[in-house]
């Protein structure tokens, strides 16, 4: 069964500094995976998406992630945060190929605090 | 373009009343996806609807149901709510069936 682990259920880092928040699944063959956020009461905003080729890839307001198939990791990157990025981000992983079927599974979530 | 449209945005109910929920998809999509997020929990699917018939469920009861019209707006009913049915309910759309998934902001519901 697919799954979604984030291990890190809230991190704090000081603005400017540089971030990473891990991201585990678990699916039998290559699958597809997303990382959202979401701003206090607000829906979730896709911040970046792997299909397949490169597995660096690169998304909005500065974050990128890279997919990692010998670790079952896709860990999300940005080399300077901002205030503004303090929200709750979410890793979730699709189905690919034939077995797709839209459904996402979604991880618990990292709350990320921004000191000043 | 609007994106994804949910209302109402709150909603407050008690045990054993009957909700529904609304959902527009973003211009162009034909596909809208149901998620529970509970408190402090990571989205959960609930249902899907392509070509307004329901193509994958997940753990649910019966007690969710949902419906999709011709013009691709769908909602969501759940009968006899539960204290524990509280959460934010997130309507996703995407261009076909398995396409990229664009979020609403989610409706608020509270059962006391």
């Amino acid at each position: 069964a697919q799954s979604v682990t984030q291990p890190d259920i809230h991190i704090t880092v000081s603005e400017g500094a540089s971030l990473e928040l891990r991201c585990n699944y678990s699916y039998g063959a290559t699958p597809y995976l997303f990382w959202y956020v979401q701003s206090p009461g607000q829906g979730l905003q896709l911040l970046l998406k792997y299909f397949s080729g490169d597995t660096l890839v690169q998304g909005i307001k500065g974050f990128e992630a890279e997919f990692k198939r010998s670790q079952s990791s896709f860990n999300l990157r940005k080399p300077s945060v901002h205030w503004s990025d303090a929200a709750e981000y979410f890793c979730a992983v699709g189905a690919s190929g034939s077995s797709n079927t839209g459904k996402l599974i979604f991880g618990q979530g990292t709350t990320l605090q921004v000191k000043p | 373009d609007a994106g994804v449209t949910q209302s109402p945005t709150h909603l407050i109910k008690t045990r054993g009343q009957q909700v529904t929920l609304r959902c527009s998809p973003k211009s162009g999509h034909d596909t809208v996806s149901w998620y529970q997020q509970a408190l402090g929990q990571g989205p959960q699917f609930i249902f899907q609807y392509y070509e307004e018939e329901e193509r994958q469920r997940g753990n649910f009861p019966d007690r969710f149901s949902g419906h999709q019209f011709p013009n691709y707006s769908s909602e969501l009913n759940v009968n006899a709510l539960l204290l524990g049915d509280s959460a934010l309910y997130l309507c996703a759309s995407s261009p076909r069936r398995v396409g990229e998934q664009f979020f609403g902001p989610g409706t608020r519901l509270t059962v006391l």
